[in-house]
């Protein structure tokens, strides 16, 4: 079946650091990819997406590339700000079955000032 | 545009005891879900619709979870009896379509203590 690994956390970063969250996948088909993510008592949100190979979705500052051959949707910002502490969700949904979504564990982010 | 609204936000209730948690989605939007989430993991599904079709229900622990969706707009999931292990975030979400690259917009959730 379908499974989504996300790099451990939590992750505490300074503001204004780089910001690099893993995320690998395993699918049987040619799934699309997500970033979502939920602040404190809110519900998840799309942060990102990408629908294919080398696809590249952005918002707020977060990108993420679509590497099929790594099977890979690393999410990166290039400098965080106290606002972006959540909990961040990478997510695929699979091609063949498409309402059926696979989700990881998240990562929890904390930016101190 | 209202978001998905969920009722009630939290619950607490004794083992044993029945509860029923609501769901009224995005306007228009034809499918909807309803995940269950432990804490520090993330959102498994339990039933999918398609209107008012259930057509992935396999993870829906049926001798005491139900869920119906009358008329094919909001939902509701229900415990009956209630057990200690069914503490967790109880969230629901719609989208427009399915198609593989369709957002899903989540509500709230409702957090649910069994004591």
């Amino acid at each position: 079946g379908n499974s989504v690994t996300q790099m451990e956390g939590p992750v505490t970063l300074s503001e204004e650091a780089f910001l690099t969250i893993n995320c690998t996948y395993t699918a049987t088909g040619y799934p699309s990819l997500f970033w979502y993510v939920q602040y404190p008592g809110e519900g998840l949100q799309l942060l990102l997406k990408a629908t294919k190979a080398d696809d590249k979705g952005s918002n707020k500052g977060f990108e993420a590339t679509y590497r099929k051959e790594t099977t890979s949707f690393h999410l990166e910002k290039g400098s965080v700000q106290v606002s972006d502490s959540a909990v961040y969700f990478c997510a695929l949904s699979d091609r063949g079955d498409a309402g059926k979504s696979t989700f990881g564990d998240g990562t929890t982010l904390t930016v101190k000032p | 545009e209202a978001g998905v609204v969920q009722s009630p936000r939290y619950k607490i209730i004794e083992k044993k005891q029945p509860v029923a948690f609501w769901c009224n989605p995005i306007s228009g939007h034809n499918t909807l879900y309803w995940y269950l989430q432990n804490l520090g993991q993330g959102p498994e599904l339990l039933i999918r619709y398609e209107n008012e079709e259930a057509v992935d229900d396999s993870q829906l622990p049926k001798d005491r979870f139900s869920a119906e969706r009358l008329k094919g707009v909001d939902s509701t999931l229900k415990i009956q009896p209630a057990e200690l292990g069914d503490s967790a975030v109880y969230l629901c979400a719609s989208s427009l379509g399915k198609t593989s690259g369709e957002t899903q917009y989540f509500g709230p959730g409702t957090r649910l203590l069994v004591l």
